[in-house]
């Protein structure tokens, strides 16, 4: 059972450009958050989407961020318009079931960085 | 010992020694915790979870207590070894609502 995958690894653009991670949940699992984590920092959430639906984006920035989880295929957390503040690392995870039903199950992670 | 850096603390153990690491979470009605390791480089890995039910769960290892009078969580690691050289978060959880992640240890073993 391969767990949650996440590509690129690794992701350089330019101020200006899009950036385009994506996620890919554990066998099973319905659920998806987001996280962003900056150096030497713990985890921000920032959004919670099941298929097809965002449940909770309260952590996104308003401006710029999108995220979609559609009917198949992987999570896409997009950024346009890309900013050296955006460099961090963006983690994705997955669980059967929210919150305090079960625990998250984390990817590697993308490691975003703006030139 | 234990000392706050830039941003993250650091608690510094002798190989061999217990570890403990403390987590003051935020939300009084939060019902479930976690505790991650984090390596670098890498993303979180679960490490041990408990339930606002009980007060104390025990691992390979690990041991998780709960003090939900003074919203404390704390994290005991036996015996440290090397490989558990990372950083440790907290989450806690709000009956289904997102989790939040306290702000890192990390837990450097001395040889």
């Amino acid at each position: 059972n391969a767990g949650v995958m996440q590509n690129p690894r690794h992701l350089v653009r330019r101020r200006g450009q899009e950036a385009r991670l994506r996620c890919s949940p554990m066998k099973g699992h319905s659920h998806v958050y987001w996280y962003r984590q900056l150096p030497e920092e713990g985890l921000k959430f920032m959004v919670y989407l099941q298929k097809e639906n965002i449940i909770d984006e309260s952590g996104m920035p308003k401006e710029r961020f999108s995220a979609e989880f559609p009917k198949e295929g992987p999570s896409i957390l997009r950024i346009q318009q890309v900013v050296r503040g955006d460099s961090a690392a963006y983690f994705c995870a997955s669980s059967p079931e929210q919150g305090s039903s079960g625990e998250q199950y984390f990817g590697p992670g993308t490691r975003l960085t703006v030139t | 010992g234990e000392s706050v850096g830039l941003h993250l603390p650091t608690l510094s153990v002798q190989e061999g020694d217990n570890s403990i690491i403390n987590c003051a979470y935020s939300n009084s009605a939060s019902d479930y915790f976690i505790w991650y390791k984090q390596e670098s480089g890498k993303g979180p890995q679960f490490i041990i979870d408990i339930r606002s039910n009980m007060d104390k769960r025990q691992g390979q290892r690990v041991t998780v207590l709960l003090n939900k009078t003074v919203k404390h969580l704390s994290l005991q690691i036996a015996a440290t070894q090397p490989g558990d050289s990372a950083v440790y978060f907290c989450a806690e959880n709000n009956y289904g609502q997102n989790f939040v992640f306290g702000p890192g240890t990390r837990l450097s073993v001395l040889p």
